[in-house]
């Protein structure tokens, strides 16, 4: 079973800070890197999918990188607002697998007002 | 609207009993898949599709099974000899690997609940 660790486990900031957490994984026979975003009482839902090197992907207030060759992803999010309150789960998906993706334990991100 | 219902959302069972959980998925998708969260751990896979009539164990397949009759459904039977069955359950589905990056849609899930 691989292994995708996330970090921090929990992160409560303020409104209007930004924030950023972290997503390891393995770094050989890497295919994808997925973030989604899991609402309570709602379904996750995807943010990004990450295929390359060095990609960056951004919606809105929120980013990510990727290193495959180190094995890590951050996703950050600017000026955070309470409606970014929710568990962020990163997935990868190794080349030459058909099992999909192995997910990490996720970080929840509370955002005070 | 499209997307992906699960049933019920909350369940009971006593144990020793098996039970079903409905998954339907009205996007058209090939693939379909079953997962489990405990507390402080990431979706496990139970079972996943990636057509019909196929279906292929996940990593904690020991006391569920499934069926993949339609393309539409992939309903989830947790068996008596599933020896720690309460969990919140979530069903999900994609298109095939190498198109929209294989994004997972998911549905709300279920909660289960062995009395």
């Amino acid at each position: 079973i691989l292994n995708v660790e996330q970090s921090p486990q929990s992160l409560h900031v303020q409104e209007g800070d930004s924030t950023n957490f972290t997503c390891s994984f393995p770094s050989s026979n890497f295919y994808a890197l997925h973030w989604y975003r899991w609402e309570t009482a709602k379904s996750p839902e995807a943010l990004f999918v990450m295929t390359l090197n060095g990609d960056e992907k951004k919606k809105g207030r929120i980013s990510a990188t990727l290193n495959t060759k180190e094995g890590y992803s951050y996703l950050y999010i600017k000026g955070s607002q309470p409606e970014d309150s929710a568990t962020y789960l990163c997935a990868f998906k190794r080349s030459g697998s058909a099992r999909q993706l192995t997910f990490g334990s996720g970080t929840q991100l509370t955002v005070l007002p | 609207d499209g997307g992906i219902t699960q049933s019920p959302k909350y369940l009971f069972r006593k144990e020793g009993q098996n039970v079903t959980l409905s998954c339907e998925q009205n996007l058209n998708h090939d693939a379909m898949y079953w997962y489990r969260q405990d507390p402080g751990q990431g979706l496990r896979l139970i079972y996943y599709s990636q057509i019909v009539n196929d279906f292929q164990k996940g990593d904690i397949a020991e006391g569920y099974s499934v069926s993949r009759e339609k393309k539409e459904s992939f309903p989830l039977t947790v068996t008596s000899a599933q020896k720690n069955p309460t969990a919140f359950y979530l069903c999900a589905s994609s298109i095939p690997a190498g198109v929209d990056g294989n994004t997972i849609y998911f549905g709300e899930g279920s909660w289960l609940t062995v009395v």
